[in-house]
């Protein structure tokens, strides 16, 4: 079973808006990751966050965590069509396998 | 370096039939993962190695499913009398020694069971 769920689980927008998606988990972490995925493809790494970060830019990404309420947020800002796929949020725990957990993902839909 | 490759890209079969999936991994990168991904659901974690050792099986690996990496190269998951809920996109991610927080994954194995 997965350990985070995500909201919304699909977004429409028009292009050059915000897209703002939410992350929750359960246990605690040594960070969490956002991923992203085109349709029937594999998973692209896109932003990492450490536990003892707050919030992290890259790009027209930004990524927030609050490790108190156990909850992480991805903004695409000035969203395009070509940003159109899944985002999965992941967490890996505090151990050595470093394997993710990854949450049910938001599909999004940038609309030209 | 061409990143993680995976054969086949796409397995019809039939109930009850073995099948077997292959992954090569970015060259020197010690950890490989499998992971499953059913249809609009986030991948689950199946299994990892480093080098040639399994170190971890989740509980979804049953019985039914064995993983290898023989030479702590490329790994090979095989599905025996495969059901039809073992029909989804199975996934293979590697990590380097230097930088185990990120994984780099493949383009997936699809597999429908009729």
């Amino acid at each position: 079973s997965q350990q985070g769920e995500e909201d919304p689980q699909a977004l429409s927008i028009q292009e050059g808006e915000n897209a703002t998606m939410n992350c929750s988990y359960k246990t605690s972490i040594n960070n969490l990751q956002w991923y992203r995925q085109n349709s029937g493809r594999g998973l692209v790494h896109l932003i990492l966050i450490r536990s003892n970060e707050r919030e992290k830019h890259s790009g027209r990404l930004r990524v927030t965590l609050d490790t108190s309420k156990k909850s992480s947020s991805l903004l695409i800002t000035a969203s395009r069509a070509a940003d159109t796929a899944s985002y999965f949020c992941a967490t890996v725990r505090m151990d050595s396998s470093y394997k993710l957990i990854f949450g049910s993902g938001t599909r999004l839909l940038v609309r030209p | 370096d061409t990143g993680v490759s995976q054969n086949p890209r796409h397995k019809i079969t039939k109930r009850g039939q073995n099948v077997t999936f292959r992954c090569d991994p970015i060259s020197e990168h010690n950890r490989l993962y499998w992971y499953r991904q059913t249809l609009g659901q986030g991948p689950e974690f199946l299994t990892y190695f480093q080098n040639e050792a399994q170190l971890e099986k989740s509980r979804l690996l049953s019985d039914r499913f064995s993983a290898e990496r023989p030479k702590g190269s490329f790994s090979t998951l095989e599905i025996q009398r495969t059901e039809q809920g073992d029909s989804a996109m199975y996934l293979c991610a590697s990590s380097s020694p230097g930088s185990r927080e990120t994984q780099y994954f493949g383009p997936g194995t699809r597999l429908l069971v009729l």
